[in-house]
C-alpha cells in the first residue's frame, strides 16, 4: 500500500532562519507530487508541483523553493524565513493521468 | 484562466436541515471535479469525485452532480449531522492535462444542535 510521510510534524523557527520540509511517498512509482500551503484559517494554496524527478513547476513561490531529488522525495525549503511563512504545509501525490490527490498529514510551521 | 468559485465562506446550519454548498468552475478543458473535506488540524481528504459518465457520486450521505452546462458541482446532503462540521473544498484537475490541482476558497460548514 502507498504511504506518504511528511517531516517534521511541527516546527517553530526564527525569522531569517533556514527551513527544509520533506515528504516521501512509498508504494507508487513516478507519482505527481505537490506542495500546498494553508495560512491559519485560510484556503489551500498550491505552491509547487512535480511530474518527474528533477522537474519542479512553481505555482506561487512565496520566497520558497522546491526540489525533487528522487522519484519518491519532495523537498520544500528557503534560506530565510519570513513571518508570513507560518502556516500548515501539505505534501500530496497523485498518479499520472490526473486522478485523486492524496494528502500527507502536514507540517505546522510557526515563524517567530 | 481556470478557477473554482465557492461563493459561501461560512455556512451555519441546525442539525437535520439539508446541506448545499455551491461550487462553480471555469476551465478551458473538461476537468475532473472533486470535493475535499478537512476537519480541524487534519489534512484534506477526498469526499467525492465527478464521473465522466454523468453518474452521481455519493459518499457518507453527500452527493454532487456535475452540470457541464452551468459549470457547477454543488455538494448536497439531505440532513446535516454535527460531525459534518468541517472545511469543504471544491477542486478541479484536468483530464489528461497538467498536474495542477486548483482549489476553491473553501466553505466552512458549522452544524449545531
Amino acid at each position: 500500500a502507498q504511504t506518504i510521510h511528511q517531516w517534521p510534524v511541527a516546527e517553530i523557527k526564527a525569522v531569517g532562519s533556514p527551513l527544509s520540509l520533506g515528504c516521501t511517498i512509498k508504494g507508487k512509482s513516478s507519482p505527481n507530487l505537490y506542495w500546498y500551503w494553508q495560512a491559519t484559517g485560510g484556503t489551500l494554496q498550491q505552491l509547487f508541483y512535480s511530474i518527474t524527478v528533477g522537474q519542479v513547476e512553481s505555482v506561487v513561490q512565496l520566497n520558497l523553493s522546491a526540489s525533487r531529488p528522487k522519484d519518491d522525495q519532495f523537498i520544500l525549503s528557503t534560506e530565510k524565513l519570513l513571518l508570513s511563512h507560518s502556516g500548515f504545509y501539505l505534501c500530496a501525490w497523485s498518479l499520472q493521468g490526473n486522478t485523486e490527490v492524496f494528502f500527507g498529514k502536514g507540517t505546522r510551521l510557526t515563524v517567530v | 484562466g481556470d478557477s473554482v468559485t465557492q461563493t459561501e465562506g461560512l455556512v451555519t446550519l441546525t442539525e437535520g436541515l439539508p446541506v448545499m454548498l455551491n461550487c462553480t468552475y471555469q476551465s478551458t478543458y473538461s476537468p475532473f471535479l472533486f470535493w475535499y473535506v478537512q476537519h480541524l488540524n487534519e489534512a484534506p481528504k477526498l469526499l467525492l469525485k465527478s464521473f465522466t459518465d454523468n453518474k452521481r457520486p455519493e459518499h457518507q450521505g453527500f452527493h454532487a452532480t456535475l452540470h457541464k452546462s452551468s459549470s457547477s458541482f454543488h455538494l448536497q446532503k439531505s440532513s446535516a449531522q454535527l460531525s459534518d462540521s468541517a472545511l469543504y473544498y471544491c477542486a478541479l484537475i484536468y483530464q489528461g492535462g497538467s498536474a495542477k490541482l486548483i482549489f476553491g476558497e473553501g466553505t466552512k460548514l458549522t452544524v449545531s444542535s
